[in-house]
């Protein structure tokens, strides 16, 4: 199975600046067909998981701008480049390149401090 | 717009079983791979089980795997997921899924294992 290790687990962000996480895959995510499979999801406390971004860089639509991702292999990072308060949450990396099983990273908690 | 829909979540004594149900609009039913994940109570994301467009294929994950059975009704959009011999650690929120990617989630449904 493909392990998805996120860091850092807890991420306190002051309002208006820039916050960083980063997974990694224990294998590469580069698919057969050349795509990379590596998906960011946002959960506020009490909601269902939402999708920002697929395919590494590619935010969904909805999604602010300032949510970005980028990465190769097995070396991901999501980007937001002025934290709001709606940002609070945790956020998981998602590998759907090799499986089954799908994999998840542990989650980031990001809180404004 | 995009509507999924569980149901059929609830309090089940270890060892017993109960069948989730996810009605899906939105969307044409039939293009999709749809797919069940679950959150454990504080804890994180995890992928259970997937079933191909026409029910040909199915992958479930190992810690289900010969007590759960995913399936689908193309004709009532509609996708199911019977769970038999439950364990304490089933306990979970349990969300209905659009596609491998994951691109939209239902509410979810709380299942409870408990005596």
């Amino acid at each position: 199975d493909v392990v998805m290790t996120q860091s850092p687990l807890s991420l306190p962000v002051t309002l208006g600046q820039p916050a960083s996480i980063s997974c990694r895959s224990s294998q590469s995510l580069v698919d057969s067909d050349g795509n990379t499979y590596l998906n960011w999801f946002h959960q506020r406390p009490g909601q269902s998981p939402r999708r920002l971004i697929y395919k590494v860089s590619n935010r969904d639509s909805g999604v602010p701008e300032r949510f970005s991702g980028s990465g190769s292999g097995t070396d991901f990072t999501l980007k937001i480049s002025r934290v709001e308060a709606e940002d609070v949450g945790v956020y998981y990396c998602m590998q759907p390149t090799l499986w089954p099983p799908i994999t998840f990273g542990q989650g980031t908690r990001l809180e404004i401090k | 717009e995009v509507h999924l829909v569980e149901s059929g979540g609830g309090l089940v004594q270890p060892g017993g079983s109960l069948r989730l149900s996810c009605a899906a609009s939105g969307f044409t039913f039939t293009t999709y791979w749809m797919s069940w994940f679950r959150q454990a109570p504080g804890k994180g994301l995890e992928w259970v089980a997937n079933i191909k467009q026409d029910g040909s294929e199915k992958n479930y994950a190992d810690s289900v795997k010969g007590r759960f059975t995913l399936s689908r009704d193309n004709a009532k959009n509609s996708l199911y997921l019977q769970m038999n011999s439950l364990r304490v650690e089933d306990t979970a929120v349990y969300y209905c899924v659009r596609e491998i990617a994951a691109r939209y989630w239902g509410q979810g449904t709380l299942v409870t294992v408990s005596s």
